[in-house]
């Protein structure tokens, strides 16, 4: 069945530092994908979604692009920030009648000052 | 009001207890999803209603769960003879169309 697998957290960074959290789908065909984030104490927000391969979906500085050949959507952040600390989660879904979001384990990001 | 309302926001129970988890989604939107957060894990789909069509429950993981939605609006989730493996963060979620799910903050379930 459709998978999404993310890597292992925690992440820990300096601020100001280069982030990736790395994100693969396994699925027949071409998902729409998703990261969300989870700030402490907060519901699950949409970060940026990408619908189709190639896609580069932004938001707030974090990147991802959809790339079908590695069936991959890596997150991506040139300079990260104390306030980006919070749980990210890659998802895929397909566009019919459900829209039924499938994620990923989660990866934690803790950015020291 | 603005969001998707979740109640209660904490909820202990003893092992055998039922429960019911109350989501309350926003105006409009047809679409309400239940998803589980256990500890370690990822997002877990239980449920999903979508107008006055039969829901998809494929994701609920026992007969002791079920869960409704009364006049296309709120909607319980209802866990039967708890077990401490129900232990989790239950995520509620409405949207509209295709335009993106708006989340609520989660009812935590311990089960002792």
């Amino acid at each position: 069945g459709d998978s999404v697998t993310q890597m292992e957290g925690p992440v820990t960074l300096s601020e100001e530092a280069f982030l990736t959290i790395n994100c693969t789908y396994t699925a027949t065909g071409y998902p729409s994908l998703f990261w969300y984030v989870q700030y402490p104490g907060e519901g699950l927000q949409l970060l940026l979604k990408a619908t189709k391969a190639d896609d580069k979906g932004s938001n707030k500085g974090f990147e991802a692009t959809y790339r079908k050949e590695t069936t991959s959507f890596h997150l991506e952040k040139g300079s990260v920030q104390v306030s980006d600390s919070a749980v990210y989660f890659c998802a895929l879904s397909w566009m019919d009648s459900s829209y039924k979001l499938i994620f990923g384990s989660g990866t934690r990001l803790l950015v020291r000052p | 009001g603005a969001g998707v309302s979740q109640s209660p926001s904490n909820k202990v129970t003893e092992k055998g207890k039922d429960v019911e988890l109350r989501c309350d989604p926003i105006s409009g939107h047809t679409a309400l999803y239940w998803y589980r957060q256990s500890l370690g894990q990822g997002l877990e789909f239980l449920i999903y209603f979508q107008g006055n069509s039969a829901p998809d429950k494929s994701g609920l993981p026992s007969d002791r769960f079920s869960a409704e939605r009364t006049g296309g609006s709120v909607s319980t989730l209802t866990i039967q003879r708890t077990q401490q493996e129900d232990s989790a963060v239950y995520l509620c979620a409405s949207s509209f169309l295709n335009y993106g799910y708006t989340f609520g903050s989660g009812t935590r379930l311990t089960v002792v």
